[in-house]
């Protein structure tokens, strides 16, 4: 079974900052990769997927991140963080069955 | 709007008092899941359905069961709870449809104290 690595637990950057989350899973094949957040008191929403071809995906509020099969990589980006970007983040991978295995979530706290 | 909506959203029970959590869905969604999330923690699959058909994970406790009367609604059964089973209890919702974008539609949660 997959299973899925996020690097930092806690990542506190102030306004402006840039944001590079890292998300790793064990093992290649066709995989479906998302990124979840979650803000504070409210439920799990997608802000970005991938599927196939371009390796460069592009999600809601200025989120994008990379897939590296090689790396088995799907790190997410935003080149300047805000304020109301504190939240929780989730790496997901679609297994077999329709299944998501997550990552244990980093948390964001941005400084105004 | 469509949604997935789960009540109670906050439930206490005591130690071995057996619990039911409610999920509800407006997406018309064929397969639905139930995970657990205890803090700090990611999000662990329960089971889902696909339909009718109930899938269960390997590594469940027999204390978990489901229903699913309908395809709006999903139960969530807690036969007897112990202290190690505080935790969120989320709902999703999934269409199983080629052209669908395989998102998974999560509901609030229910944050569930055994006492």
């Amino acid at each position: 079974a997959q299973s899925v690595s996020q690097h930092n637990h806690h990542v506190i950057l102030s306004e402006a900052a840039s944001l590079e989350l890292g998300c790793n899973y064990s093992y290649g094949g066709t995989v479906n990769l998302f990124w979840y957040v979650q803000y504070p008191g409210q439920h799990l929403q997608l802000l970005l997927k991938y599927f196939s071809g371009d390796p460069l995906v592009k999600g809601i509020k200025g989120f994008e991140a990379e897939f590296i099969k090689s790396k088995f990589s799907f790190n997410l980006r935003k080149p300047s963080v805000q304020w109301s970007d504190t939240a929780e983040y989730f790496c997901a991978v679609e297994e077999y069955g329709n299944k998501l295995v997550f990552g244990a979530g980093t948390i964001l706290r941005v400084k105004s | 709007d469509a949604m997935v909506i789960q009540n109670p959203r906050y439930q206490v029970t005591q130690f071995g008092k057996p619990v039911t959590l409610s999920c509800s869905q407006t997406l018309n969604h064929n397969v639905m899941y139930w995970y657990q999330q205890k803090s700090s923690q990611a999000p662990k699959l329960l089971f889902h359905y696909y339909d009718k058909d109930f899938n269960n994970e390997a590594d469940t406790p027999d204390n978990f069961q489901s229903r699913r009367p309908n395809t709006s609604f999903c139960f969530l059964d807690i036969r007897s709870p112990g202290l190690g089973d505080a935790a969120m209890y989320l709902c999703a919702t999934r269409a199983d449809d080629r052209g669908s974008s395989y998102e998974q539609y999560f509901g609030p949660g229910t944050r569930l104290t055994v006492t």
